[in-house]
């Protein structure tokens, strides 16, 4: 089965509104990283994360390692989210990165 | 910024020959990966290195090699291509001093014929 599996696979987000993507984990991940594929292709590192949380701008990420789970919330969407959200997981620091399927987010104005 | 850069960024090539997709990354990372990216599959890992002189088998390196020269570049070596490889492929450096950040290329389109 999926080590990584997101949800939504997909979803459509009115410009302006919040949103929460989430990534579970069948895997002893012990960090993750949340990338951003925008719609010319180019894969953008959006967060790295251990145990906890961070935030830049309208993203925000937590990352609970005890319950295997990471999420990325998006506050007030921008046209300029779209595209699909990747998250990746690694087993120890280091390690390969195994990805999930992916979100892909469009935003409608 | 990391700065990785493959080439090339798009290629044809037929069944059954050679094909070298290539990787250079400027900001002296440790850690290069390639992965392949299809529909329905996510990013998949093929290949990647700690660093000069090492290479080590990712999920799916069946049908392919792998080669780090230096710790700049880290070539994809597909010796006999076939329609399945067919794909878009991607190139990562990251340093385990940053914890291991990846950074990616642009992208290889390849399509074997």
């Amino acid at each position: 089965g999926d080590k990584v599996k997101q949800s939504p696979s997909a979803l459509s987000l009115q410009e302006g509104t919040n949103s929460a993507l989430r990534c579970n984990f069948s895997i002893a991940a012990t960090t993750v990283q949340w990338f951003l594929q925008n719609p010319r292709g180019s894969l953008i590192n959006l967060f790295y994360l251990v145990p906890g949380t961070k935030e830049n701008g309208r993203l925000k990420s937590a990352f609970d390692s005890k319950e295997s789970y990471s999420t990325l919330h998006i506050r007030d969407a921008q046209l300029e989210d779209s595209g699909t959200y990747f998250c990746a997981a690694e087993v120890y620091a280091g390690a390969k990165l195994t990805f999930g399927g992916g979100t892909r987010l469009t935003v409608r104005p | 910024e990391a700065a990785v850069t493959q080439s090339p960024r798009n290629k044809v090539a037929v069944t059954g020959g050679k094909v070298t997709l290539s990787c250079n990354q400027t900001n002296n990372h440790n850690n290069m990966y390639w992965y392949r990216q299809d529909t329905g599959h996510g990013l998949r890992l093929i290949h990647y290195s700690y660093g000069a002189g090492s290479t080590e088998k990712g999920d799916i390196p069946d049908g392919y090699k792998a080669s780090r020269p230096s710790q700049e570049n880290f070539s994809l070596i597909l010796e006999l291509a076939t329609p399945s490889q067919t794909s878009v492929y991607f190139c990562a450096s990251g340093a385990r001093d940053t914890g291991n950040t990846l950074y990616f290329g642009e992208g290889s389109r390849l399509i074997v014929v």
